[in-house]
């Protein structure tokens, strides 16, 4: 079965700094991956997403996602973190065994950003 | 378009009660889908719906649980009888054709069973 894993519960980062929200994929065939954002009391937001072509795929509100095949990762980034991009941050796959088409969700990592 | 609207935002029953979430998806959007969030279990797909067609219910947990979308611009989700542990927050999502595309979620609607 496709799936992700998110290896942190969360990452706590200093306003300025660069940030990484780490993504790992267990896929059968090509992965299609997506990046969503959720913030409180709110539904989850589409960030960006990858499915075939360059490996670094830039998204919305800065960030970006580098995919590795080779480590078969797919980690989200951002040069300089802002103390509102404080969220959590979930990772999804693609699932089209059989006759379905649904995202599959990692476990998400709640993302702390310090003034 | 307002986006994917759901009802209520918050509903508090007692164990036993039915109780009905109530969906809107993006007027075009042809696949809507139900997912569950609680701290436990994180992020859960219960159900989705292609063309008002229920393609995959696996992930409905028990049959309390059922869900319906008689036309393109409705959907519910029931549960009857609901428990505590059914506590948690659902959400709705919709998307056009491919899931290439992005989903489109709503504001989700917090359940807590007594």
């Amino acid at each position: 079965a496709q799936s992700v894993a998110q290896p942190e519960d969360q990452v706590n980062v200093a306003e300025g700094n660069p940030l990484t929200v780490k993504c790992t994929y267990s896929v059968s065939g090509n992965p299609y991956l997506f990046w969503y954002v959720q913030y409180p009391n709110r539904g989850l937001q589409f960030l960006l997403k990858y499915i075939t072509g360059d490996n670094l795929v830039k998204g919305s509100y800065g960030f970006e996602a580098e995919f590795n095949k080779s480590q078969t990762s797919f980690h989200l980034k951002k040069p300089s973190a802002l103390v509102s991009d404080s969220a959590l941050y979930f990772c999804a796959v693609r699932d089209m065994m059989g006759n379905t088409d649904k995202l599959i969700f990692g476990t998400g990592t709640r993302l702390q950003v310090f003034p | 378009d307002a986006g994917v609207i759901q009802s209520p935002r918050h509903e508090v029953t007692e164990m036993g009660q039915e109780v009905t979430l109530r969906c809107k998806p993006i007027s075009g959007h042809n696949s809507l889908f139900w997912y569950r969030q609680t701290m436990m279990r994180g992020l859960e797909l219960l159900i989705y719906f292609n063309n008002n067609v229920p393609i995959d219910d696996s992930g409905m947990p028990e049959d309390r649980f059922s869900a319906k979308m008689p036309n393109a611009s409705f959907s519910t989700l029931k549960i009857q009888p609901s428990e505590p542990r059914d506590s948690a927050v659902y959400f709705c999502a919709s998307s056009s054709g491919l899931l290439s595309e992005k989903l489109l979620f709503g504001s989700g609607t917090q359940l807590s069973v007594l």
